[in-house]
């Protein structure tokens, strides 16, 4: 089974500045990862497929990199409501498998 | 518009079988590439997948819980059926179900809004 790693656990950011997840993969995934964003009290929600592509309706500020085993999730410049959970997932191989998340919070 | 909802006890006992529905709209299960799987969080933790159910009635478990899940679907009544045996209070979590299809049939893109299990006795 594939296990996902992401880093830091925790990210303390200011408004307007960039945030920088990561996310490591056991074996490689190629590209087949996703990255959610969860609120408290709320479902996660899709913001990036294909380590890169963003999906529907998600701000340009979101951008996602990588292949293989290591990946990226840059938010360009946080807004209040970008402070979330955030969680990558692969979808290479069975069983998918999704990483510990990274809360990014308010310095 | 692809809503889902999940349904069931949101209490269990140790031991006892949980049965949870979801219940979805805006896609139809028959439809080629389209997935409805399930995903827990236990509270102030990650996220586990559990299970997903293919429009062709293919299935894929988590192998550490295979032996206690089951997924079922029903298209003519919009849902997906998921069981879980010999439920433990380690089993306390939010389950969700999600659909798959829309970018890929690989990557789950809705989610419902999840429903809270407890077990105790």
């Amino acid at each position: 089974e594939i296990v996902m790693t992401q880093s830091p656990a925790t990210l303390s950011v200011s408004s307007g500045e960039r945030a920088t997840l990561s996310c490591r993969a056991s074996q490689s995934v190629s590209s087949n990862l996703a990255w959610y964003q969860q609120k408290p009290g709320q479902a996660p929600r899709l913001l990036i497929y294909g380590a890169s592509t963003r999906a529907t309706g998600i701000p340009a500020r979101f951008s996602g990199s990588g292949s293989g085993t290591e990946f990226t999730l840059t938010i360009s410049s946080l807004q209040s409501e970008d402070f979330a959970v955030y969680y990558c997932q692969q979808y290479n191989n069975w069983p998918r498998a999704f990483g510990q998340g990274t809360k990014v919070e308010i310095e | 518009q692809i809503t889902l909802k999940e349904s069931g006890p949101t209490l269990v006992k140790p031991t006892q079988t949980l049965t949870l529905t979801c219940s979805f709209s805006g896609f139809s299960l028959s439809t080629n590439g389209v997935g409805v799987g399930w995903i827990r969080q236990p509270p102030g933790k990650a996220l586990e997948w559990l299970a997903l159910i293919y429009w062709d009635d293919s299935k894929h478990y988590s192998p550490s819980l295979k032996s206690r899940l089951t997924v079922t679907k029903d298209t003519s009544k919009n849902q997906v059926v998921l069981t879980m045996t010999d439920m433990d209070p380690v089993d306390t979590a939010t389950y969700y179900c999600a659909h798959s299809g829309l970018y890929s049939q690989y990557v789950v893109d809705y989610w419902g809004q999840g429903t809270l299990v407890t077990v105790s006795s």
